[in-house]
């Protein structure tokens, strides 16, 4: 069962522009919501990550909106370069909670992004 | 700080043999790793964790006499794919983490596994 449900499932933007991925989750107990960039052949690499105290994060280029009583939550990527090009996978967890080193992710299904030159 | 390095990148081998991936972490003490599997355009499926001493929990589904783990140091963690079929092809990542690093922080490069 898809924990973390992942859209859309591929994406193409021309360069400057905005890529928008959305996700939504059903269990609350989530409290760790990070974002993957993978391309292929490697491992996920952690873009940003956001906790739903904040309804927002934005490290660059890449911004994290967060919904807590939609459950759901949104990377934009703004002025997208065709270096952007890849896999994106949202996640959530809980955190660290009771655990030293944390609990294992709920990956969505991906989202493969092309930016156009 | 906080690499996890994954050993080998690629392998292929004959059905019925087995095959062992490593998992080190290089500058930090992984008290905890996952082993997660993924198939060509899908996503990433928890496999197993591995606490370091313990036995490892897998997952549903997870055959555990079929994808052995161990966990035997604060840095290494390996996955032994046992008596490997071409279904088991696919691409193993590990995870690590511990006191001072998250376990979803830093993943290994990942191993395409081949059986043919």
């Amino acid at each position: 069962q898809q924990q973390v449900k992942q859209s859309p499932q591929s994406l193409i933007v021309q360069k400057g522009g905005i890529s928008i991925i959305n996700c939504a989750y059903e269990n609350t107990a989530f409290d760790y919501f990070p974002w993957y960039q993978q391309f292929p052949g490697k491992g996920p690499a952690l873009l940003i990550a956001i906790r739903p105290d904040v309804s927002e994060k934005k490290e660059g280029r890449f911004t994290i909106s967060f919904n807590k009583s939609a459950k759901q939550f949104s990377l934009h990527i703004m002025d997208s370069q065709p270096g952007d090009s890849a896999t994106y996978f949202c996640a959530a967890s809980r955190g660290r909670g009771n655990s030293n080193s944390g609990y294992a992710l709920n990956f969505g299904k991906g989202t493969s992004l092309l930016v156009t030159p | 700080g906080a690499v996890v390095s994954q050993h080998p990148s690629r392998v292929i081998c004959k059905s019925g043999t087995s095959v062992k991936i490593e998992c080190r972490s290089l500058d930090f003490q992984a008290t905890t790793m996952f082993w997660y599997r993924q198939f060509p355009k899908q996503s990433l499926m928890l496999m197993a964790t591995s606490n370091e001493g313990s036995k490892a929990t897998y997952e549903q589904g997870v055959e555990k006499d079929k994808f052995l783990i161990n966990h035997a140091s604060l840095t290494l963690s390996t996955l032994t794919v046992t008596s490997a079929h071409p279904e088991d092809s696919s691409f193993y990542i590990c995870s690590a983490g511990g006191p001072s690093v998250r376990v979803d922080y830093t993943f290994g490069s990942g191993t395409r596994l081949t059986v043919v």
